[in-house]
């Protein structure tokens, strides 16, 4: 067990539909990272945040946002959904700012889009 | 643009032997490493890292070498066991902490 919590597990809507995918980071871990993963793809980073603030930015596409509360638990919106949007989502979480220090994933969410 | 790369997406090895894989990587503004194991329903957990200043990294069965003229970077199991049969991820990081990871190499360890 990690200590990072990822709600729902799997995700089945529409296509043009909108979802948030939301991530608990383990205790004490102040930055958040999302990534995505499609089938036959490495992890594609997407965001990383830091006590709140937006710390890094890599393939996230503008109909995605994110955003890091004061509790530290972070959320993924993805809206305007289609079809290639279908993966695995995942959420890490570390101590410092840097990604050096080890990340330690959720178990993902899977997003289904029919 | 894949900025890391895992060019083998599978390796088969016999239990006790070794296991070596392999990353290659092409921003020169990476300066630090990790490998990362997947099991089947599960985020990845961090395995060993390594920092651009060192060209190995050891922990009990696994060593992680890195070559920076080549920019080539390899885990070695040794000796490899079924439990290690995992999808393994290379991550490398750059300074303003953009971390890109592999594709992934899918390790399967033959009793």
């Amino acid at each position: 067990d990690s200590g990072v919590t990822q709600t729902p597990k799997h995700l089945i809507t529409a296509t043009g539909q909108r979802v948030t995918l939301r991530c608990s980071p383990r205790s004490g871990d102040l930055s958040v990272y999302w990534y995505q993963q499609s089938l036959d793809q490495g992890l594609q980073f997407l965001i990383h945040y830091y006590n709140g603030e937006e710390r890094a930015k890599g393939n996230i596409l503008e109909r995605f946002s994110a955003q890091q509360f004061p509790d530290l638990h972070s959320e993924l919106n993805l809206s305007s959904l289609e079809l290639g949007d279908s993966a695995l989502y995942f959420c890490a979480s570390s101590v410092g700012q840097r990604g050096g220090s080890p990340l330690h994933f959720g178990n993902g969410t899977r997003l289904t889009v029919t | 643009d894949q900025q890391v790369k895992q060019n083998s997406p599978s390796l088969s090895v016999q239990e006790g032997r070794i296991s070596i894989l392999n990353c290659d990587y092409t921003n020169s503004m990476f300066d630090y490493f990790l490998w990362y194991k997947k099991y089947p329903a599960e985020g990845p957990t961090f395995l060993i890292s390594i920092s651009s200043i060192k060209d190995k990294n050891e922990d009990g069965r696994f060593t992680v070498f890195l070559n920076k003229s080549a920019k080539h970077l390899s885990l070695h199991i040794v000796p490899s066991q079924p439990g290690d049969s995992a999808v393994y991820f290379c991550a490398a990081l750059s300074e303003n902490n953009d971390m890109r990871f592999g594709a992934g190499t899918r390790l399967t360890v033959k009793p």
